[in-house]
């Protein structure tokens, strides 16, 4: 069975400072990996996601992830953190066209 | 634009009510998901549909039941609310897999239904 990890529950960052979001999943095969955010109050939104190929993938807002195989992980980067980036943020992994989600991480953003 | 709403976006209900959720997506999207997201579980999956008349059990069905009679429409009705089904629901859609070389699983989200059982 599919699932994901996201060992960090809250991550606190000063603005401006670089962030990683760690995500490790297990799948049985090549995975279809997602960043979702979510805003308080609000849907959640596609940040990026990696089927194949270049292994470092952009997204939108300025975030980047990596894909490692050899380490089952996803990380979520971005070089420059603003207030507006505070939110949970979500990695997912696809299977059969099913999502299964991390617990996700609460990011708080201090001046 | 193409959209997934659902509605209504706030619910309190008591105990023992038969309690149904919509969902609409003008995406003509095939799949569509019913999740439900509480404090330390992330989102779970309840049900889920490739299409009209298909329904699948997710991770946490017991207690909920969905019927899918077109594309757009993936209501989720909760046949007996319980306290525990208190929770913030969300609805997401994506087109069949590899369809048009498109979405690739990618699933489009709609805002939420908050739902209260006293």
């Amino acid at each position: 069975a599919q699932s994901v990890t996201q060992p960090d529950i809250h991550i606190t960052v000063s603005e401006g400072a670089s962030l990683e979001l760690r995500c490790n999943y297990s799948y049985g095969a090549t995975p279809y990996l997602f960043w979702y955010v979510q805003s308080p109050g609000q849907g959640l939104q596609l940040l990026l996601k990696y089927f194949s190929g270049d292994t470092l993938v952009q997204g939108i807002k300025g975030f980047e992830a990596e894909f490692k195989r050899s380490q089952s992980s996803f990380n979520l980067r971005k070089p420059s953190v603003h207030w507006s980036d505070a939110a949970e943020y979500f990695c997912a992994v696809s299977g059969n066209e099913k999502l299964t989600f991390g617990t996700g991480t609460r990011l708080t953003i201090i001046p | 634009d193409a959209e997934i709403t659902q509605s209504p976006r706030h619910k309190i209900t008591e105990t023992g009510r038969q309690v149904t959720l919509a969902c609409h997506q003008t995406w003509n999207h095939n799949n569509m998901f019913w999740y439900r997201q509480d404090l330390g579980h992330g989102l779970r999956l309840i049900h889920y549909s490739y299409g009209v008349h298909d329904t699948n059990k997710g991770e946490v069905s017991d207690g909920y039941s969905v019927s899918r009679s077109n594309t757009e429409d993936l209501p989720l009705t909760l046949e007996s609310a319980a306290s525990s089904q208190t929770s913030v629901y969300f609805c997401a859609s994506s087109s069949s897999q590899g369809a048009s070389g498109t979405s690739y699983n990618e699933q489009f989200f709609g805002p939420g239904t908050r739902l209260t059982v006293l």
